[in-house]
């Protein structure tokens, strides 16, 4: 089956550094990524939309200048949290669209998530 | 906006129960509907996908339902384990969004 990772698994930084989250789709091509952030006991909150080689299209209330997010080739894009404060601490969890032969089909597969914790 | 609710919020039963989660939507122009789930600290799972055109999909112990027009969606677990216990997450594919649910807790006792 398809399988998207997720590096690190868990990060703890202090306030005001930086953080790169990766998201890989390891045995099939994804022009478009997904980038949840889930708070405990809470659903799965849409982030951005990060499409191959353009610009990702940020949900509103999701600051763009804050999570950076970068689509470089069809197997990865990055999420970077800039500037990481504690209230940034949450879950977040990457998911990528299969693309196969050129069309894109319709299951989303999910990364493993991503624990960050600020402090 | 299309809104994504679950019933109930948390199930506890014993083995063997067949038991059946709820998922209703507010918006039926849905492209798909999918059952996800979750441990816990861990991403998701596709359990099951309907399409917008079908009534249901099963998978071994699994079945799931869609009526679009109503916006209501069942996930039946038939013979419940212990390692079913999990959090269960319906998500319907909305435009090119899928918007999810708050998700049911099950925790099935051995």
């Amino acid at each position: 089956g398809a399988v998207v990772s997720q590096h690190p698994s868990r990060v703890i930084c202090k306030s005001g550094t930086s953080v790169k989250i990766e998201c890989r789709s390891l045995d099939f091509q994804a022009t478009t990524m997904f980038w949840y952030r889930q708070f405990p006991k809470q659903s799965l909150m849409l982030m951005a939309t990060s499409n191959e080689g353009s610009k990702a299209t940020y949900e509103q209330g999701v600051e763009k200048d804050k999570f950076l997010i970068n689509h470089a080739s069809l197997t990865l894009s990055t999420l970077t949290v800039t500037s990481a404060h504690p209230e940034d601490s949450s879950f977040y969890i990457c998911s990528a669209r299969r693309t196969s032969g050129g069309v894109r089909t319709d299951t989303q597969y999910f990364g493993p998530g991503t624990r960050l914790t600020v402090l | 906006k299309q809104e994504v609710t679950q019933i109930p919020a948390a199930l506890s039963v014993p083995e063997g129960e067949n038991l059946v989660l709820n998922c209703s939507f507010t918006d039926s122009a849905i492209y798909n509907l999918q059952w996800f789930r979750q441990d816990p600290g861990k991403g998701l799972t596709s359990l099951l996908l309907i399409q917008s055109s079908q009534r249901e999909q099963t998978s071994g112990r699994l079945n799931a339902s869609l009526d679009k027009s109503s916006g209501r969606s069942t996930l039946y677990i038939a013979a419940s384990q212990p390692g079913d216990s999990a959090t269960y997450l319906c998500a319907v594919r909305h435009g090119n969004k899928l918007v999810f649910g708050a998700g049911t807790i099950l925790r099935v006792k051995s």
